[in-house]
């Protein structure tokens, strides 16, 4: 149980589009989650709390007109990267809570992330 | 403010060598969370354990041991007689009990078990 699914795992785009990744709770309901990004050799760094039904919460310089993030139901959160540059290319990872309140936080495997 | 340290940025050990991986925190909070995750090179978080402020008890599993002591704000993690497999990075994580449980991760340690 508790797994969580990223889609797509690897992308490569040109400069100026937009990538939607997708996050997925497949055996629980998440009220929450989370997204975080890594670059090479560094740690995660959360960028932002997703609550289903009301907007993101995001951590101080994380622009959230570049990182569009939508939580429309109990399964399924969005991470939208706008206008996409090289320097936004990274590991992003996601993360969900489920309804029961646990302190624990299941992970996604991950979306690599390429911008040329 | 909240902070995980993890000063060891890289360690190489022979296999089967036993090899200490060291967590050292900050919090102002007295009830919090402590985690360790392992990342292998596909990328994927691995859940190891995860410790509540209240319980001290240092827990074994298997080859893997855990060394909580709140008066050192230390959370070091042992792997005894190292394998291959082990080769990963490994994160060290804090959080606090509040409704947002936002994870604190240290900068990883990488460790590399050679044949």
């Amino acid at each position: 149980g508790a797994v969580v699914s990223q889609h797509p795992s690897r992308v490569i785009c040109k400069s100026g589009t937009s990538v939607k990744i997708e996050c997925r709770s497949l055996d629980f309901q998440a009220t929450t989650m989370f997204w975080y990004r890594q670059f090479p050799k560094k740690s995660l760094m959360l960028m932002a709390t997703s609550n289903e039904g009301s907007k993101a919460t995001y951590e101080q310089g994380v622009e959230k007109d570049k990182f569009l993030i939508n939580h429309a139901s109990l399964t399924l959160s969005t991470l939208t990267v706008t206008s996409a540059h090289p320097e936004d290319s990274s590991f992003y990872i996601c993360s969900a809570r489920d309804l029961s309140g646990s302190s624990e936080q299941f992970f996604g495997p991950g979306t690599r992330l390429t911008v040329l | 403010a909240q902070k995980v340290t993890q000063a060891q940025t890289e360690i190489s050990v022979v296999e089967k060598e036993d090899v200490t991986l060291d967590c050292v925190y900050e919090t102002r909070d007295t009830t919090y969370y402590l985690f360790w995750y392992k990342q292998p090179p596909s990328g994927e978080l691995v859940f190891l354990i995860r410790r509540n402020s209240f319980d001290e008890q240092n827990e074994i599993s298997g080859r893997y041991s855990w060394n909580f002591q709140k008066s050192t704000s230390s959370f070091n993690f042992t792997i005894t007689a190292s394998q291959v497999v082990d080769s990963a990075v490994y994160f060290c994580a804090l959080t606090r009990m509040d409704s947002s449980y936002k994870l604190i991760f240290g900068s990883g340690t990488r460790l590399l078990v050679r044949p």
